[in-house]
């Protein structure tokens, strides 16, 4: 069974420009988180989306924005982009979250803005 | 909120020796999930070892087992035979059961590196 998939692997953008992520769950998986991880904070939870809702939200600027397909495919945008975005960006999926199902992550997308 | 506290930043260990790694955590829940991740400089963050907060018995994978402490709030992972492989950066990760939506809250982590 193929894992989640993270494209792209890397990106450089500048300030004020957006971006779009995506992540491919693992195949039946139909809960997707997104984190972002810096080497100062760790890893901070930005969201989760079940079945193309959204149903938990981290502490985030509305700057960051995301949506799930029928499919479970997520994408994960940033607009305005600030020097402080840069960082790894990691996707999760997760097979029964209400069963403690642990997350399967991705590869991530490592964004760099200048 | 809950929170999860690593005290060790950095760690090392001879290949073959045994390691632990300390976490902590606070939560106001009685029923939850605790995990220890993995992430090696590839950066893919792999699972380690599971454990459930009503089972009293501590998980085991292979050279990977955990302290369970309840009462304590601890959760710490032991590696046995430390091998080069086992060079990483590792995360305790703390799931509330309730809700019935998902999100992990992580510790800042404990980069444990392997010696020969």
């Amino acid at each position: 069974k193929a894992g989640v998939t993270q494209t792209p692997r890397y990106l450089i953008k500048t300030r004020g420009q957006q971006v779009t992520l995506s992540c491919s769950p693992i195949s039946g998986h139909r809960s997707v988180s997104w984190y972002q991880q810096t080497p100062g904070q760790g890893l901070q939870f930005l969201f989760e989306y079940f079945s193309e809702t959204q149903r938990n939200k981290g502490n985030f600027p509305g700057r960051f924005s995301g949506r799930q397909f029928s499919n479970s495919r997520s994408e994960m945008n940033v607009s305005t982009l600030e020097l402080g975005d840069s960082a790894l960006y990691l996707c999760a999926s997760s097979l029964a979250p209400d069963r403690g199902s642990p997350l399967h992550f991705g590869n991530g997308t490592r964004l760099t803005v200048t | 909120a809950q929170t999860v506290t690593q005290s060790q930043p950095e760690m090392s260990v001879q290949e073959a020796e045994t390691v632990t790694l300390s976490c902590t955590y606070d939560t106001s829940e009685s029923n939850y999930y605790l995990f220890w991740y993995k992430q090696p400089p590839s950066r893919q963050m792999i699972l380690v070892i599971r454990q459930e907060a009503y089972k009293q018995q501590n998980a085991t994978e292979n050279r990977f087992s955990v302290n369970f402490q309840k009462a304590a709030k601890s959760f710490s992972l032991k590696i046995s035979d430390s091998q080069l492989g086992d060079t990483a950066m590792y995360f305790c990760a703390f799931m509330n059961a309730s809700g019935g939506y998902q999100k992990v809250t992580f510790g800042i982590g404990t980069k444990l590196q392997v010696i020969p």
